[in-house]
């Protein structure tokens, strides 16, 4: 089945610690995104990325990192800098081009800092 | 900048009962419109969208419109279940696929 496949669901991290959030799609979609959800609250945008190779910040990229080395993975790495990285992250993707792009989501992943 | 407002939650609604869920937006150029609803612990699942003025989305009895003239794409169904109990968002993007969402409303429906 064609999807997007987010792992771990769930992760603990310690004070200090960096970690990494896996995205894998195998809808062949060029762009790919990592938004943070926060308890009661909205989406936020982390990062973004339209092709292999290069990805923009979105409105909060401080203390997060991103790589694409390969069209169908899009990993973030939370690093030690992110001062409140307790939260549900999640990853969608997307084609590029056009008008009306449906971004489909993975299934999320939990980050909690203990 | 671009924009999406939505109606503040949560909402409580007994089994059977009219649901509106309002969403206006502000957006340079033209946007498409979209509904995604999350269940708990889960991702967000597209509802419905419609990409021009006057398009009509609908989906598992939820239908919104897409307004230009008063810039809202409000969502209804006529008759909720309990299990539409979800929280639901207003999402808009542009051609260069920047999306932004609304902040979410939550939906509880009791039998």
């Amino acid at each position: 089945d064609g999807g997007i496949t987010q792992s771990p669901k769930y992760l603990f991290r310690k004070e200090g610690q960096n970690v990494t959030l896996s995205c894998e799609q195998n809808l062949n979609h060029d762009a790919m995104y990592w938004y943070r959800q926060d308890p009661g609250q909205g989406l936020r945008l982390i990062y973004y990325s339209q092709i292999v190779n290069d990805f923009q910040k979105g409105d909060i990229a401080e203390g997060y990192s991103v790589s694409r080395e390969k069209k169908e993975s899009f990993p973030l790495t939370v690093t030690s800098a992110q001062k409140n990285p307790t939260a549900f992250y999640l990853c969608a993707s997307s084609i590029v081009g056009g008008s009306g792009n449906t971004i489909y989501f993975g299934e999320g992943s939990w980050l909690t800092v203990v | 900048g671009n924009s999406v407002t939505q109606m503040e939650g949560p909402v409580t609604l007994s089994e059977e009962a009219f649901l509106t869920i309002n969403c206006t937006y502000t957006a340079t150029g033209y946007p498409s419109l979209f509904w995604y609803v999350q269940y708990p612990g889960e991702g967000l699942q597209l509802l419905l969208k419609a990409t021009k003025a006057d398009d009509k989305g609908s989906n598992k009895g939820f239908e919104a419109t897409y307004r230009k003239e008063t810039t809202s794409f409000h969502l209804e169904k006529g008759s909720v279940q309990v299990s539409d109990s979800a929280v639901y968002f207003c999402a808009l993007t542009l051609p260069d696929n920047d999306m932004r969402f609304g902040a979410g409303t939550r939906l509880t429906v009791k039998p």
